[in-house]
């Protein structure tokens, strides 16, 4: 059984520019969430992917947008990034969207905003 | 909204000395809580959930809806329990997790 995998591990980029970061679910898993951690702080939720479709959504702008695909890997876009954007980003994945289906978490993508 | 709060960001004990995590959450409802945790150079894991009442690696933690927590316990510290932990909360009927900011724990020999 293979675990969450993220690409890539590190990125930098520089203010206005667009990023895509990667996340494969674990195997027979068809639900995915991702994750904003700022330094010091605990994660926050982005938004859900539930069989391809948006399933819920965190307080943040639509300038972050995301796409999960058949076989339920799943990509975070963020375009016109910001510094405050510069952060570790999280992709789990679960059986389900339910609360009682936990979560298993890749290793994250740091990303740094100059 | 619902939040949570973990106070300590830094948790300092000796190994065999007994240790709790403080986690204080507000949110009217009836909540499911979860304690995270994430060892140096591993990713976030989920320790334990309180619906399941279980103890995981010597840990405890109940929910007390009076004074709204769900602190973590556990009465003999290891060295191994150093680690970052997570307390969550997701509201009734949602999915949605809320992460308190975390507590370092650090355990010496």
């Amino acid at each position: 059984e293979t675990g969450v995998t993220q690409s890539p591990t590190h990125l930098i980029k520089t203010r206005g520019q667009q990023v895509t970061l990667r996340c494969s679910s674990q195997s027979g898993h068809n639900t995915v969430s991702w994750y904003q951690q700022a330094l010091g702080q605990g994660p926050q939720f982005i938004f859900q992917y539930y069989r391809e479709e948006e399933n819920g959504r965190g307080n943040f702008p639509p300038r972050f947008s995301g796409l999960q695909f058949p076989n339920y890997s799943s990509e975070l876009n963020v375009n016109a990034l910001e510094l405050d954007d510069s952060a570790l980003y999280l992709c789990a994945s679960s059986s389900g969207q339910g609360a009682n289906n936990e979560q298993f978490f890749g290793p994250g993508t740091r990303l740094t905003v100059l | 909204a619902q939040r949570v709060t973990q106070p300590e960001k830094l948790l300092s004990v000796f190994k065999g000395a007994p240790v709790e995590l403080k986690c204080n959450y507000s949110y009217s409802g009836s909540p499911e809580l979860f304690w995270y945790v994430q060892y140096s150079r591993q990713r976030l894991q989920l320790l334990l959930r309180h619906i399941s009442r279980e103890s995981i690696k010597g840990f405890t933690a109940d929910l007390n809806k009076g004074e709204t927590s769900f602190h973590l316990k556990k009465p003999f510290a290891q060295e191994e329990d150093s680690a970052m932990y997570y307390c969550a909360l997701i509201k009734g009927g949602s999915y949605i997790p809320t992460f308190g900011r975390g507590t370092s724990l650090i355990v010496h020999p």
